[in-house]
């Protein structure tokens, strides 16, 4: 089944305690993306990424960091969380031929 | 920053009727596509529209684009209550294949 999948889907974790959120999809996909979302605000893009080892900031990349060392991989990493840092956070890619993105189911991120 | 506004922002309906939303950007767009989402969980892409197309059907939606006006419509016919979701709208700007900027989306509720 053609999917994306993120890990893990709900964490609580402490300021300041570094914490990584894996993404991985299984279409061969070129594009992938990081977004947040949050009430009132809609999504925005964290970080994307083209293709392996190329990836670029979005609207919100402050306080983020992402790698792509390999096509299905796209790990977001949070190095020193902080309480603004609470949302919900979705995976996406996508195609290089099309613009549909597919969409993980989320992973809600509490940050005390 | 966000691109797309959507309006209303909430919409309720009866099962049957028709739901009509709308969605407003501000600069030149690749293309904008429609997303809905059930409660927290993860985006599904509904429908595209390019730049150059002014209405486009699936099923039971129909969405148009008005370039002149930065506006696009998003029309569900005969709706039922498995409808009930957010709707986003998304566009991708012209010469910015890699950025999808979302809307805040609209809670769309049709009663049984």
């Amino acid at each position: 089944e053609a999917q994306v999948t993120q890990n893990p889907r709900y964490l609580i974790t402490v300021t300041g305690k570094k914490l990584t959120v894996t993404c991985s999809q299984n279409m061969n996909h070129e594009y992938m993306s990081w977004y947040r979302q949050d009430p009132g605000l809609g999504l925005r893009q964290i970080y994307y990424s083209m293709n392996v080892e190329v990836t670029d900031k979005g609207d919100v990349p402050e306080g983020y960091k992402v790698s792509r060392k390999e096509k299905r991989n796209f790990p977001l990493i949070l190095e020193s969380p902080s309480p603004n840092q609470t949302s919900l956070y979705f995976c996406a890619s996508r195609g290089s031929g099309s613009y549909e993105q597919y969409f993980g189911p989320g992973t809600r991120l509490t940050v005390t | 920053s966000q691109q797309g506004e959507e309006d209303p922002q909430a919409l309720s309906i009866q099962e049957g009727e028709n739901a009509t939303m709308n969605c407003s950007y501000k600069t030149s767009i690749n293309n904008l596509q429609w997303y809905r989402q059930n409660s927290g969980r993860g985006l599904v892409h509904l429908i595209l529209i390019r730049s150059n197309e002014r209405e486009k059907h699936s099923g039971r939606l129909r969405v148009t684009l008005d370039t002149s006006k930065k506006s696009s419509s998003l029309l569900i016919t005969a709706s039922r209550a498995a409808d009930t979701a957010s709707y986003f709208c998304a566009t991708v700007p012209t010469g910015a294949n890699s950025k999808l900027t979302f809307g805040k989306g609209i809670t769309l509720s049709v009663r049984p």
